[in-house]
């Protein structure tokens, strides 16, 4: 069976400090992979997705950047972290072909102080 | 843009009662995904609809998708605590690289 791991589960950083969250996925190959924020509890905003090994899409300017070295593997990464970056990050999987159901994972929460 | 709406946005019952979320389209829906979210954890897959009429069941869960393919309900049927968290809906996006989009989410409380 398939599962998805994030890490880390929390994570507090001071403002201008670097951010990398990683997510990997086990059980399958070739999967499309996703990031989202969830701010609020509620609404997920799609920030990255990925179709294959070194293909991103960005759907939010911002000072975030996604990576995918590996096929199974997805990292978000920033520079320098703003106040706004604080938030719950999910990443997900999807099977993709036929199939546009995502699968997500455990989330990460960062607060930038 | 697609988008969908969700209500109520927040759900209190007692235990043991029957509730409805909704979940309306501004456009065909191609694929309608239901999750439940409890608070600070990942979304957890319920089922998806696609054909217009359907309708699916997991265990006191059950959704159904309009003949017109614009709104979908969630019906949970004798409500337990467990069944509290928030449930999100989730639509394909025609065109898209298996995209979905997110309503904002349904707070439901079940008081023992």
């Amino acid at each position: 069976s398939q599962t998805i791991h994030q890490w880390p589960a929390t994570l507090v950083q001071p403002v201008g400090s670097p951010l990398s969250l990683e997510c990997t996925v086990e059980g399958t190959s070739n999967p499309n992979l996703y990031w989202y924020r969830q701010a609020a509890g509620r609404g997920l905003q799609l920030l990255f997705y990925s179709v294959g090994i070194g293909q991103i899409s960005s759907e939010v300017p911002q000072n975030l950047s996604a990576s995918r070295p590996q096929d199974r593997q997805f990292i978000l990464s920033s520079k320098k972290l703003l106040l706004s970056d604080s938030g719950f990050y999910l990443c997900a999987w999807s099977p993709g072909l036929a199939d546009s159901t995502q699968y997500f994972g455990p989330g990460t929460r960062l607060l930038v102080l | 843009s697609q988008e969908l709406e969700q209500s109520p946005q927040s759900l209190i019952v007692q235990e043991g009662k029957n509730l409805t979320i909704n979940c309306t389209s501004s456009k065909t829906l191609y694929g309608l995904y239901w999750y439940k979210q409890k608070y600070g954890e990942g979304l957890i897959f319920l089922m998806m609809l696609q054909k217009g009429g359907e309708e699916k069941s997991h265990e006191k869960i059950t959704a159904k998708l309009d003949e017109k393919k614009q709104q979908s309900s969630l019906h949970i049927t004798a409500s337990q605590p467990s069944h509290a968290g928030i449930y999100l809906c989730g639509a394909d996006i025609p065109g898209s690289a298996r995209q979905l989009t997110f309503g904002s989410g349904t707070q439901l409380t079940v008081l023992p």
